[in-house]
């Protein structure tokens, strides 16, 4: 079974600084996808960003990117010119590509805090 | 974008009673849905995966009984607490995917469940 591994249970930035959360992974499988997601105090679920295994090149959105390791299972997310709306729960996901019906798997999260 | 509509977003029932939530996808033929539960300041736990028409898989540990899903139509999922008691307090979250494995899983916004 694939399992997300989040090491860091909380983290903190300054408001403009640039943080970056881990997650590795374990998996035999070769295609997957994997994902950030935050969840604010409101406890909406809200992805991020989204790498698809076969691609070699780093997903970004805006201020967000990735650090795909493939060979290292390692998927770190770099958030840069932290705002304060970046304070949330970070969650990692992997999911399977081989089927349309196997769920998300998630690490245990990361609490990111902004200072001001 | 499509969206996931879940209610009730809070509910607060006396124990014994049964509650019903329901996750109704607006836009998008959800062939599958997954139902998961988050304590306060944990990951989500997958509680069981439905497709449309089959009955639900559960996950180990999870009281098929207690916890009774109903994919009945390709919109809407409910989830069903019978005969709650206060360990069944928590937020519930519901995620719905169209059958293509590329396509993303959309969240419901959660609901609240607190049982007196």
């Amino acid at each position: 079974a694939q399992t997300v591994t989040q090491s860091q249970p909380e983290m903190s930035v300054q408001e403009a600084e640039t943080v970056t959360l881990s997650c590795t992974y374990d998996t035999s499988e070769s295609d997957y996808y994997l994902f950030w997601y935050k969840q604010p105090p409101s406890r909406q679920m809200i992805l991020v960003i989204r790498q698809e295994a076969y691609k070699q090149q780093n997903a970004t959105e805006n201020r967000f990117s990735v650090n795909f390791q493939k060979a290292a299972k390692s998927f770190s997310l770099k958030i840069s010119d932290s705002q304060l709306g970046d304070a949330a729960m970070y969650f990692c996901a992997y999911r399977t590509q081989n089927s349309g019906n196997t769920p998300l798997v998630f690490g245990k999260g990361t609490r990111l805090s902004v200072i001001a | 974008g499509a969206v996931v509509s879940q209610h009730p977003s809070w509910v607060i029932c006396k124990s014994g009673t049964s509650v019903k939530i329901e996750c109704r996808s607006l836009d998008f033929q959800a062939t599958t849905m997954f139902w998961y539960r988050q304590f306060p300041k944990q990951s989500l736990m997958l509680m069981a995966t439905s497709n449309e028409g089959s009955k639900a898989t559960y996950e180990q540990g999870v009281e098929k009984d207690k916890f009774l899903i109903n994919h009945a139509s390709l919109t809407l999922s409910t989830l069903t607490v019978t005969s709650a008691h206060p360990e069944d307090s928590s937020f519930y979250i519901c995620s719905a995917r169209f059958r293509d494995y590329n396509q993303p899983q959309h969240f419901g916004d959660g609901t609240r469940l607190s049982i007196l």
